[in-house]
């Protein structure tokens, strides 16, 4: 199946540095990612929808000025974390949209392997 | 009310029992419905994908979708430790803008 990755996989950082986290799909271009951010026994919840050329859609509740996306190329986006608190500690995932043409549109959607950032 | 509503459990279950996992939603605007499963500390990977209502058949899983009850479920037959994961639901409408995820319900299978 298609291969998503995400980089670093675990980051520890002091309380105000920013922190840049990479999500690369492998094998497929990818016009549409996805950043979610999943607390401790909690669902995914979706942060912003990236597409590649144009400036990300936040969800309500999220600052765009905090969580600063990316999508440069079709096969990269990045999410950097301006200025990291300790409430910013999570599990960040990404995910790619893949699109696929049977009997009528369809997508799958793939995740990468998260990103586990511990602000001190 | 939250567009989809899914048990956490954490559910237990002896090596070998057949585990039923249950999402309901409100927006009957989904079309595709997903399972994904989540090991600790991992992302998710997507186990099944169905669209519209009926079943579907993978090794020992079979998802299933009713959606005039607006209720789906993922069934594991013979289920082994290594099932031992969160599984999620998601489910989307046919624009794909945005999935709507479960919490999750945390499963253990024990030897």
């Amino acid at each position: 199946g298609a291969v998503v990755s995400q980089h670093p996989s675990r980051v520890i950082c002091k309380s105000g540095t920013s922190v840049k986290i990479e999500c690369r799909s492998l094998d497929f271009q990818a016009t549409t990612m996805f950043w979610y951010r999943q607390f401790p026994k909690k669902s995914l919840m979706l942060m912003a929808t990236s597409n590649e050329g144009s400036k990300a859609t936040y969800e309500q509740g999220v600052e765009k000025d905090k969580f600063l996306i990316n999508h440069a190329s079709l096969t990269l986006s990045t999410l950097t974390v301006t200025s990291a608190h300790p409430e910013d500690s999570s599990f960040y995932i990404c995910s790619a949209n893949i699109e696929i043409r049977l009997a009528g549109n369809s997508n799958e959607q793939f995740f990468g392997p998260g990103t586990r950032l511990t602000v001190l | 009310q939250k567009e989809v509503e899914q048990d956490p459990g954490p559910l237990s279950v002896p090596e070998g029992a057949i585990v039923s996992l249950n999402c309901t939603y409100s927006n009957s605007a989904f079309q595709y419905f997903m399972w994904y499963r989540q090991y600790s500390r991992k992302g998710p990977e997507l186990l099944m994908y169905t669209y519209s209502s009926g079943n579907k058949e993978d090794g020992r899983f079979t998802a299933q979708v009713d959606k005039s009850s607006k209720y789906i479920s993922l069934f594991i037959r013979d289920s082994q430790p290594s099932d031992s994961a969160t599984y999620l639901c998601a489910m989307t409408s046919y624009n794909f803008n945005k999935f709507y995820f479960g919490s999750g319900t945390k499963l253990n299978v024990k030897p």
